[in-house]
């Protein structure tokens, strides 16, 4: 079966620091990946998607950036996190069909 | 913008009861799905229904779509304390090879013992 990684669980960063959060599917291969934000009390905010490796589509200009470097790694970075960054940062995984998605369990990223 | 917007923001049920939560879109979909989420957690796809089809169940769930009124509803029968959490749908109106979702902004259920 399909399970899908995310890592750390929470994160408190200082204002001005990098950032790198990382995904990672197993038991399956080529999916589709992607990376959201929900801040507190609102829906799912679409950041990035991948279909492939090396393939990044930004869905909102930000101070974020993500790679996949492997088929089934997904990465979440920053060079300098500001106040606003601050959110619950899932990233999900779905078939080339392209529903449901499947999501990971988040990284609760606090900046300070 | 949203997508889809559900409708109550809040629901505070006893247990036993049904819990009816509607959700409202403003273009055309490919498809609507129902997600929920445990506080903290990440979300879990519960049902999809598409365009062309009315009606959808899922052991005690059970999901409407209306394309005319472009509204859905997920019914939650006989209801569990087990089912507290926020329930958010979300529609696919994206061209083919893209697969994105817009979620609204949830529904949080509470159900009381």
């Amino acid at each position: 079966s399909q399970t899908i990684h995310q890592w750390p669980a929470t994160l408190v960063q200082p204002v001005g620091s990098p950032l790198s959060l990382e995904c990672t599917v197993e038991g399956t291969s080529n999916p589709n990946l992607y990376w959201y934000r929900q801040a507190a009390g609102r829906g799912l905010q679409l950041l990035f998607y991948s279909v492939g490796i090396g393939q990044i589509s930004s869905e909102v200009p930000q101070n974020l950036s993500a790679s996949r470097p492997q088929d089934r790694q997904f990465i979440l970075s920053s060079k300098k996190l500001l106040l606003s960054d601050s959110g619950f940062y899932l990233c999900a995984w779905s078939h080339k069909g392209g529903q449901p998605q499947h999501f990971g369990d988040g990284t609760r990223l606090s900046i300070l | 913008s949203q997508q889809g917007e559900e409708d109550p923001q809040a629901l505070s049920i006893q247990e036993g009861e049904n819990a009816t939560m509607n959700c409202s879109y403003k273009t055309s979909i490919n498809n609507l799905q129902w997600y929920r989420q445990n506080s903290g957690r990440g979300l879990v796809h519960l049902i999809l229904i598409r365009s062309n089809e009315r009606e959808k169940h899922s052991g005690r769930l059970r999901v409407t779509l209306d394309t005319s009124k472009k509204s859905s509803s997920l019914l939650i029968t006989a209801s569990r304390a087990a089912d507290t959490a926020s329930y958010f749908c979300a529609t696919d109106n994206s061209g083919a090879g893209s697969y994105q979702l817009t979620f609204g902004k949830g529904t949080k259920l509470s159900v009381i013992p």
